[in-house]
Order: structure tokens, then C-alpha cells, then sequence
């Protein structure tokens, strides 16, 4: 049962407009929120992240939104540029609840910007 | 300063042989986890070290799994008796662990292919 869901397996945008990633997940306990960024043949970088304190946390062309009582969260992602085209994880942690800070990935979302 | 470093890069492997991989965390990070990200799947929690800690193994899929901390640094994640599902990129990452910060630091990943 996945915890961490990311129903959109792929995005296409266009250079210059908003792109939004989706996010949604199960467990109650998560209180931290993470999102990565993935190229081809390297490792995930991290993006940006969010307490469940907050509901919005922003980073440059960055933003992060959170509703605890929908438990959703979505990147906001303007303006899009092609450099961004590349697969974001959704991420989240149960730190408060005492877990070891292991991260619960959700599928990845492939994002294309289009020139 | 140097990231986290993982090897070998690509492994293939006959089916039945064992395997090891290596994960050289960012100097002085005290956490060390591994993931593993199969075809198609977001990336799956394994193996957390923390400092001298007992290790949190509930991610191992089965005991042909394991993986040791040398030194509170350089980490070896052994498979045996290898499967063709165990084909996937393994991941490893560390972080400082600190109050405000939980991001994770990745390296470019081993892709293992069993044959």
C-alpha cells in the first residue's frame, strides 16, 4: 500500500508557464515533507521542503504547498524553463513520530518543458 | 567539497553470485541510508545507520541482504545468492541529520543488473 502517491507519471509544459506537481499521501504521522529532483543516471537532488507547521514554503521559482487536512501537497514550479525537464519524487518523513528520518518516496513525476 | 560517491556504477551480475556495493558518504555526515529504485518504482527505503547506533534494517527485502558501517564512513551493502529481481539502481545517501535540516544527500546510484 503505497503512502507516498504521485498520480501524474508524466507533465508537459510549456517554457515560461507554471508547472504544478501533485502529491498525495496516507499516513497521518508524516510531518515532513520533501521534494527531489532526478536527471538520467544521477542521483536525486534535493529541491525543497516543508514542516507540516507550515503550509507554504518558497524557494526562487519554487513553491511548495501544503494541506494537512487533504494531505496534498504540490510544487509550483514559475516559470518553467527547460532545465527543469526531469523526474520529482515526492518525499515525506514521520520524524516527530520517532522514525529513523528513512524517507517514503512517491513514483516520480516526469516533467517536460518545452522550448 | 565531494558528495556522497558510490561504486561500482554499473554491475552486472550472473544470477546466484554475490555482490557488493560501496557508498562513501559526504565527510561528517553521521546518517547513511540506502534505497533502492526498481523498474518504473520510486525509490525504497533498504538499510539507516546513525552514528554508532544499531543499524534500522526493516527495509531489507530478505536476509540475502545486508550492509555494514566501517569507521562511521564508508558503507558496503553485500546481496547474496543474487535474483534477477533484485536488478535495480541502489542508492545511498547521508545526511548531517541536524534540527532543522533532514535533507538527504544522494549518490549517483549502482545499476545492478542480475543475469
Amino acid at each position: 500500500d503505497q503512502q507516498v502517491k504521485q498520480n501524474s507519471p508524466s507533465l508537459s509544459v510549456q517554457e515560461g508557464r507554471i508547472s504544478i506537481l501533485n502529491c498525495d499521501y496516507t499516513n497521518s504521522m508524516f510531518d515532513y515533507f520533501l521534494w527531489y529532483k532526478k536527471y538520467p543516471a544521477e542521483g536525486p537532488t534535493f529541491l525543497i521542503s516543508i514542516s507540516s507547521i507550515k503550509d507554504k514554503n518558497e524557494d526562487g521559482r519554487f513553491t511548495v504547498f501544503l494541506n494537512k487536512s487533504a494531505k496534498h501537497l504540490s510544487l509550483h514550479i514559475v516559470p518553467s524553463q527547460p532545465g527543469d525537464s526531469a523526474v520529482y519524487f515526492c518525499a515525506a518523513s514521520a520524524l516527530g513520530g520517532g522514525s529513523q528520518g528513512n524517507l517514503i518516496f512517491g513514483k516520480g513525476t516526469k516533467l517536460s518543458v518545452k522550448p | 567539497g565531494a558528495g556522497v560517491s558510490q561504486s561500482p556504477s554499473n554491475k552486472v551480475t550472473e544470477k546466484g553470485k554475490d555482490v557488493e556495493l560501496r557508498c562513501d558518504p559526504i565527510s561528517g555526515h553521521t546518517a547513511l541510508y540506502w534505497y533502492r529504485q526498481s523498474l518504473g518504482q520510486g525509490l525504497e527505503f533498504l538499510i539507516y545507520f546513525q552514528g554508532n547506533s544499531a543499524p534500522d534494517k526493516s527495509g531489507l527485502p530478505s536476509d540475502r541482504f545486508s550492509a555494514e558501517r566501517t569507521g562511521g564512513s564508508v558503507s558496503t551493502l553485500t546481496i547474496q545468492r543474487t535474483q534477477q529481481e533484485d536488478s535495480a539502481v541502489y542508492l545511498c545517501a547521508s545526511s548531517t541529520v541536524a534540527a532543522s535540516s533532514y535533507e538527504q544527500y544522494f549518490g549517483p546510484g549502482t545499476r545492478l543488473t542480475v543475469t
